[in-house]
């Protein structure tokens, strides 16, 4: 088992749907989260980080966690063709953003 | 700013030869980091330095890898000898310091052993 899962997707939704991307991972004593945006070819550009059990939201972008699941979810409202990519999980075991973890990530294609 | 300076983009080489990624971080960023992306295992922390000390170096695939900060603007990624197996993208990161809520990465090296 992988210390942190995704569905590799791809995952299709039309412009204007909301996305949803999920993530679990298997060290109970992860500390931070962090939601990363891949464009083909690029590098890893943050877009969200979480600490605490709930919901954090930030413009369209929504991050949920939940500890006891193991599990970290991000949402994106009105999604956009711009926001097709792939989106990485990555978890840490204190609070420094870089020392990650990540996942193999989920494509995300957005249809017009 | 620049951001975090990699070079070169793209390096094809033969294996066995020896391979030289750089890296130049953000400025003021205290912390670094060496990342290798591949299809099959995705993107891997291989070794992180804070104040040019290497901290962690556990991801470091086998002794053929060694990596360097002889000074908070530069650090380097070296592989000898390569083998067609260390074909990926290489990214470095960096963060202000090891309790920084973001880490920013840069373009990367694409690394092509034939």
């Amino acid at each position: 088992q992988k210390e942190v899962e995704q569905n590799s997707g791809p995952l299709s939704v039309p412009e204007g749907a909301i996305a949803s991307l999920n993530c679990t991972y298997s060290d109970r004593g992860s500390q931070s989260f962090f939601w990363y945006r891949q464009y083909s070819g690029k590098s890893p550009e943050l877009i969200m980080f979480i600490y605490s059990n709930g919901d954090k939201e930030d413009g369209r972008f929504t991050a949920q966690l939940n500890k006891a699941s193991q599990y970290v979810s991000l949402l994106i409202r009105d999604s956009q063709p711009s926001d097709s990519a792939t989106y990485l999980c990555a978890v840490n075991q204190d609070t420094n953003a870089g020392k990650s973890t990540f996942g193999d990530g989920t494509t995300l294609t957005v249809k017009p | 700013d620049a951001g975090v300076i990699q070079s070169p983009r793209h390096e094809v080489t033969e294996m066995g030869q020896e391979v030289t990624l750089r890296c130049k971080p953000i400025s003021g960023h205290n912390s670094l980091f060496w990342y290798r992306q591949t299809m099959m295992r995705g993107l891997e922390l291989l070794i992180y330095f804070n104040n040019n000390v290497p901290i962690d170096d556990s991801g470091m695939p086998e002794d053929r890898f060694s990596a360097k900060m002889p000074n908070a603007s530069f650090s380097t990624l070296k592989i000898q000898p390569s083998e067609p197996r260390d074909s990926a993208v290489y990214f470095c990161a960096s963060s202000l310091d090891s309790s920084a809520t973001e880490a920013f990465f840069g373009q990367g090296t694409r690394l092509t052993v034939v």
